[in-house]
């Protein structure tokens, strides 16, 4: 079955402490995205990659950190993790850039997510 | 910064209405996309619009990309209850290599 798997799917952290929230996709995807979603504003983009070892800032990079070491991981690291990072983060997967979508096909899929609470 | 409003943030209607969500901006898209979302899941692709004036239809559901590819809209004729859900609209930029997302839409079919 295709899927893009998150773990892990519920994390209650303090403030300070390193975590890894880890993402795998089995389908081959070259392009990988992380995001993040709050009440009002709707998804935004916290890093994605392009393939392995090409990965770029999205729209709210600070504070997290990504590596792409084989095409089907994508892990997300919060270094010293913040009250307002608290948040529900997805991981993406798409066989090309969103941006280049035309038809139905080429859809981006989207992991089950993340609940994160730091205290 | 390209920025996509949705409108309204929040529609509560009887099952049977009709309603449609917007989706503007001052900006102009290559595509647009609308997801809709479950309580506890991603987001999934319903459709992906590309041509200005485009018109894609989804069993009751119908999408429109406007003629100058700034605005959307989703249109659902005799909503079900089974229509509940977040939706949201998310375009991609001329030549950026990103979606940027609407703040999205909860719609609640009351049977």
């Amino acid at each position: 079955e295709a899927q893009v798997t998150q773990n892990p799917r519920y994390l209650i952290t303090v403030t300070g402490k390193k975590l890894t929230v880890t993402c795998s996709q089995n389908m081959n995807h070259e392009y990988m995205s992380w995001y993040r979603q709050d009440p009002g504003l709707g998804l935004r983009q916290i890093y994605y990659s392009m393939n392995v070892e090409v990965t770029d800032k999205g729209d709210v990079p600070e504070g997290y950190k990504v590596s792409r070491k084989e095409k089907r991981n994508f892990p997300l690291i919060l270094e010293s993790p913040s009250p307002n990072q608290t948040s529900l983060y997805f991981c993406a997967s798409s066989p090309i850039y969103p941006t280049s979508f035309v038809s139905q096909r080429e859809t981006q899929y989207f992991g089950p997510g993340t609940r994160l609470l730091v205290l | 910064t390209q920025l996509l409003e949705q409108s309204p943030q929040f529609l509560s209607i009887q099952e049977g209405e009709n309603l449609t969500v917007y989706c503007n901006s001052s900006s102009v898209f290559s595509s647009l996309q609308w997801y809709r979302q479950e309580p506890g899941e991603g987001p999934v692709l319903l459709v992906t619009v590309v041509t200005g004036g485009e018109v894609k239809k989804l069993k009751r559901l119908t999408f429109q990309f406007g003629d100058a590819r700034k605005d959307s809209s989703l249109h659902i004729t005799a909503a079900q209850p089974g229509d509940t859900g977040l939706y949201l609209c998310a375009g991609a930029g001329q030549g950026a290599q990103k979606l940027v997302f609407g703040q999205g839409t909860r719609l609640t079919i009351n049977p």
